[in-house]
């Protein structure tokens, strides 16, 4: 069974980091590329950002470029989201999802709150 | 970027009558690689993360009752539920993955009338 599980997520000032991960199970992880979309409370989802099955390519979209690094660990099954320089916009329950295009596994998500 | 808007925005259905959702790009979806529409229907229920129901605009992702299908073509598409269920009270969503970043629409809210 495929399982997407995220954690990291929490109460963060504005201006702060977080580190976001995902822990994959049930399929070969390495073989897939992965993604993070989030959704903030009440809104539809937005897509963050993509990585290829080997990391050797990534995508972000425009609002966290420079800002958030998509990675992952094929070794340890593992997706991560290192976010810096938060924002209040950044506020988003952030899920975890398999494939590159059209996401046929999510994860449950993590809570990302950014206030002071 | 490409701009997807849903309508109707909350469509009210009697149970066993027929559901449809529209949806529209700012742009074509077609990928040329394989002549194929780059658009996803996903579901949404309370607390839980969206659900792909519908894949390249028709291909219905496996689980998936047969009652939902998805048709269209270009910058047009509908998602219709053929015969509503108790159970298909969500959100639906539309998305395109031609070209990044990835796009959904707003989402549709459907109701039991």
């Amino acid at each position: 069974e495929v399982q997407l599980v995220e954690s990291g997520g929490g109460l963060v000032q504005p201006g702060g980091s977080l580190r976001l991960s995902c822990a994959a199970s049930g399929f070969s992880f390495s073989s897939f590329w992965m993604t993070w979309v989030r959704q903030a409370p009440g809104k539809g989802p937005e897509w963050v950002a993509n990585i290829k099955h080997d990391g050797s390519e990534k995508s972000y979209v425009d609002s966290v470029r420079g800002r958030f690094t998509i990675s992952r660990d094929n070794a340890k099954n593992s997706l991560y989201l290192q976010m810096n320089s938060l924002r209040a916009e950044d506020t988003a329950v952030y899920y975890c999802a398999r494939a590159k295009w059209n996401f046929d596994y999510w994860g449950q998500g993590s809570l990302v709150t950014v206030s002071s | 970027d490409i701009v997807m808007t849903q309508s109707p925005d909350s469509p009210a259905v009697s149970l066993g009558e027929r559901a449809t959702i529209n949806c529209k790009s700012s742009q074509s979806v077609l990928y040329s690689s394989n002549k194929k529409n780059s658009l996803a229907w996903y579901q949404q229920k309370p607390g839980q993360p969206p659900k792909l129901l519908i894949y390249w605009a028709s291909t219905r992702e496996s689980g998936v009752p047969d009652r939902f299908s998805g048709s269209g073509s270009g910058t047009d598409f509908t998602l219709t539920i053929s015969s509503l269920q108790a159970e298909d009270v969500a959100v639906y969503y539309c998305q395109q993955y031609l070209s990044t970043p990835y796009t959904f629409g707003q989402g549709t809210k459907l109701e039991i009338k």
